[in-house]
């Protein structure tokens, strides 16, 4: 089955701790995008991927970094989380041309 | 960089009646892609509807329709016909060829018995 996968579904953590949120994909999409969902703000890129070894910054990127290293997994990691980014995030990717995002099922972060 | 504004923050219709949800877009991209996304309270992001910039007939998925308005950089969703289970917060988003992709705020919908 086609899917975007994101580990873990729910996590609650201490301001400062870092942490990593993974994705994969089983699709070989080339490009995969992190968003963060927040209440009346709609979706907000984070960071995208157009292939391996290539990222750029979406519209907020500070306080996050990510990886490509290899074509199906694209992990987000906040090095010192902060509680304004306690957050829905949502891992995507897309087939070639960007004709559709396939998305994961969301993480759901609180930092306290 | 492009903008995507929803301008209606919540909308509520009868079941079985017709609602038409807004969006509009500035870009100075000539090639890309709008879609219409659907996120029920589970908070999955289902596909609704995509229309491609350079096509300029207006893209249908059962229920569903579109009025791209390419020049007035419009796009609309039309929902006929509408079920309870419709009941979501739909997002209008731009996707370009290459680069950043764009959302709006979304729309709340509610379908009332």
């Amino acid at each position: 089955e086609a899917q975007v996968t994101q580990n873990p579904r729910y996590l609650i953590t201490v301001t400062g701790k870092k942490l990593t949120v993974t994705c994969s994909q089983n699709m070989n999409h080339e490009y995969m995008s992190w968003y963060r969902q927040d209440p009346g703000l709609g979706l907000r890129q984070i960071y995208y991927s157009m292939n391996v070894e290539v990222t750029d910054k979406g519209d907020v990127p500070e306080g996050y970094k990510v990886s490509r290293k290899e074509k199906r997994n694209f992990p987000l990691i906040l090095e010192s989380p902060s509680p304004n980014q306690t957050s829905l995030y949502f891992c995507a990717s897309s087939p070639p041309g960007r004709t559709k995002q396939y998305f994961g099922p969301g993480t759901r972060l609180t930092v306290t | 960089a492009q903008t995507v504004t929803q301008s209606q923050p919540e909308m509520s219709v009868q079941e079985a009646e017709t609602v038409t949800l807004s969006c509009t877009y500035d870009t100075s991209e000539s090639n890309y892609y709008l879609f219409w996304y659907k996120q029920p309270p589970s908070r999955q992001m289902i596909l609704v509807i995509r229309q491609e910039a350079y096509k300029q007939q207006n893209a249908t998925e059962n229920r569903f329709s579109v009025n791209f308005q390419k020049a007035a950089k419009s796009f609309s969703l039309k929902i006929s016909d509408s079920q309870l289970g419709d009941t979501a917060m739909y997002f209008c988003a731009f996707e370009p060829n290459a680069g950043k992709s764009t959302f709006g705020d979304g729309t709340t919908l509610t379908v009332k018995p």
